[in-house]
């Protein structure tokens, strides 16, 4: 069964970069159906996609957050990791990685979720 | 982008209940639609995708339905374990959008 878990810093100073990583156990991130997700909630709100990658490389990131955001694979250690530069308060969520076919994009599979709060 | 609009935001019910919680998308999205459930401290889990179709494992009790804009997550008699948050994703196109969520909470 697919198992994924966040990783990184709960704390983050104002205008620094977030940087997680999602482990994958159980399947290969190398599979060439999937899509690997990040996904945030900021407390209160609703849900929100930031991007995913495809273990090609190929990224897909929402426009409003592109120019902070990067994603990467790292298929010998069967995990993938996001990058955001330049953060706010605006960006303090929860952080979860997801995968999903690329055929039906539904998030199959999610993570915990792991707190991030951006604060001096 | 497709804003997502879901009601209720929360209620109340009791075991063996029928509930039915709603999702409108801003624009057509034709059967793109899927339902997650999620307790604190778990991973969401994919109930529903393409507006009714199950995923593997979830019980016949969770009912969606819908389609264009108006779509529907019923879940017919609620057990004990089914008190949680549900919410809808439209998997339309990018960006992926989400509901605002539904927490169902024991009357």
């Amino acid at each position: 069964q697919l198992q994924l878990q966040e990783s990184g810093p709960r704390l983050v100073k104002p205008s620094e970069t977030l940087s997680l990583t999602c482990a994958v156990s159980g399947d290969s991130i190398s599979s060439s159906n999937y899509y690997w997700d990040w996904i945030r909630q900021p407390p209160g709100k609703e849900l929100e996609w930031i991007g995913n990658i495809h273990s090609t490389g190929t990224t897909y990131y929402k426009a409003s957050l592109k120019s902070r955001v990067t994603m990467s694979v790292d298929a010998s250690k069967n995990q993938f990791s996001l990058k955001l530069s330049s953060v706010t308060a605006a960006d303090t969520a929860a952080y979860y990685c997801a995968r999903h076919k690329a055929d039906d994009n539904r998030f199959e599979s999610w993570g915990r979720g792991t707190p991030v709060t951006v604060s001096s | 982008d497709i804003q997502m609009t879901q009601s209720p935001s929360s209620l109340s019910a009791s075991v063996g209940d029928r509930v039915t919680i709603t999702c409108r998308a801003s624009e057509n999205i034709d059967n793109s639609l899927a339902w997650y459930q999620h307790k604190p401290g778990k991973p969401p889990r994919l109930l529903i995708f393409f507006a009714s179709l199950f995923q593997r494992g979830v019980p016949s009790r969770f009912r969606g339905s819908g389609s264009g804009t108006d779509f529907t997550l019923t879940i017919y008699s609620l057990q004990p374990e089914d008190f949680a948050t549900y919410f809808c994703q439209q998997s339309f196109r990018t960006p992926f959008t989400f509901g605002g969520g539904t927490k169902v909470e024991i009357k």
